[in-house]
Parts: structure tokens; C-alpha cells; sequence
């Protein structure tokens, strides 16, 4: 089955810098990248997200790339602010019928220091 | 309001007496699926569904049931709770081919 790795499993930065996650995954039959943001005691948020067929996507201050034939796939946030500090899990997976098997990484805790 | 809900949302019960956690969306979403999340573990599947008596097996299926015998609702059925089953669990739902999913507000379960 799918394995995916997550790092780091912390990150500080400088608001205004900026931050990468990476995550490898295993299984080349993934097909769909999604990026979930949780804040404290919040539920998960879908932030971004990638299908296979494409290589980068951005959307305002925050992009994923995919390098599929490495099996890694990374979210960076651009000019960091402080509503930005949260846990960020990748997970990788397929798309069935519609339907999404996912497998998520083990989350990356980022603080924005003012 | 558009929203997925659970309940109950904190329970503390003993190992072995069967429990139901509900999950309902007033979406018309056409998936939905469960996730656990533990400490360093992250978020993981436990069952989806892609439709009305249609469900399939997540990462980690075994020690709990599902059911969807009607689009809104998509139950977690533990039938023999465990200690090991103590976490805070999530429901979640999106529209079909369109994937982002809309969770419900979690469910932590303490199994003593």
C-alpha cells in the first residue's frame, strides 16, 4: 500500500520568509496530491491540491510542485504571516469512481515568528 | 448553512460495549469517509464511501463498521471498543470528482 513521509516535523520562520514541506510518497499508482491545514483545534482544511498530471500549481502565496518521477511533492508558502502558523499534512493517494483513498503524512507544525 | 456534523463530539466509554458515532451532511455530497488522528500519526482513512450502499476499506479498517444507507448520513460503528481506539476521529464529505473535503468538527473518543 501507500507510504508517505512528511518533513520536517517542525518549522520556524521569520514572518515575511519563506516555508517549504516536503513528502515523498511510494506508490506510483497515486494520482491526487492534497494539502490539508489544521489549526489548533480546528478540523483540516483543504488548502491545495494537485493531480498527477500536472507539475506545479500556485495559488496566491502558496504552491505545490510534483516530481513524479522522484515521488515527491512539496508546499511553499511565499511572504509567511502569522495566521499562517498551523499543522500542514500532505497525503497522496487515488481517485476511485470519484472517490478519494488517501494516505497522509504525519504533519508538519510551522510557527511564524513576528 | 452548508455543514458536516457529529456527534457526540467527547466520549468516554469502556472496553467492549459497542458505540455508534453519527456523521451527517446537508450538502448532497455524493462521498464521505472517516479518519482517526493521533499524535504523530497524522490523519488516517478508516472507511470512504462513494455513494449510498457503496464503501470500500481506508488504511486502517479493522475494529470498526461503517454503514450509508442514506446519502446524508455515514456511520462509525465500533462494535467492541478497544483501548487502542481512543482518538479523536473525523468525518469528512465532498461532492463526487470534486475533491475538496469538508470535515465535520472531530469526535474524541476515550476507550478505558
Amino acid at each position: 500500500g501507500e507510504n508517505v513521509e512528511q518533513h520536517p516535523s517542525t518549522l520556524s520562520v521569520q514572518e515575511g520568509d519563506s516555508a517549504v514541506i516536503k513528502c515523498t510518497y511510494s506508490d506510483s499508482a497515486s494520482n491526487y496530491f492534497p494539502w490539508y491545514k489544521q489549526e489548533l483545534g480546528k478540523r483540516p482544511q483543504l488548502i491545495i491540491d494537485i493531480r498527477s498530471n500536472v507539475g506545479e500549481k500556485k495559488d496566491q502565496r502558496i504552491a505545490v510542485t510534483l516530481n513524479k518521477t522522484a515521488k515527491h511533492f512539496s508546499l511553499h508558502i511565499t511572504e509567511t504571516q502569522p495566521e499562517d502558523s498551523a499543522v500542514y499534512f500532505c497525503a497522496a493517494g487515488e481517485i476511485i469512481q470519484g472517490a478519494q483513498k488517501l494516505v497522509f503524512g504525519q504533519g508538519t507544525r510551522l510557527t511564524i515568528n513576528p | 448553512e452548508a455543514q458536516v456534523t457529529q456527534n457526540p463530539r467527547y466520549l468516554i466509554t469502556v472496553t467492549g460495549k459497542k458505540l455508534t458515532v453519527t456523521c451527517s451532511q446537508n450538502m448532497n455530497h455524493e462521498y464521505m469517509s472517516w479518519y482517526r488522528q493521533d499524535p504523530g500519526l497524522g490523519l488516517r482513512q478508516i472507511y470512504y464511501s462513494m455513494n449510498v450502499e457503496v464503501t470500500d476499506k481506508g488504511d486502517v479498517p479493522e475494529g470498526y463498521k461503517v454503514s450509508r444507507k442514506e446519502k446524508r448520513n455515514f456511520p462509525l460503528i465500533l462494535e467492541s471498543p478497544s483501548p487502542n481506539q481512543t482518538s479523536l476521529y473525523f468525518c469528512a464529505s465532498s461532492l463526487r470528482y470534486h475533491y475538496e473535503q469538508y470535515f465535520g468538527p472531530g469526535t474524541r473518543l476515550t476507550v478505558t
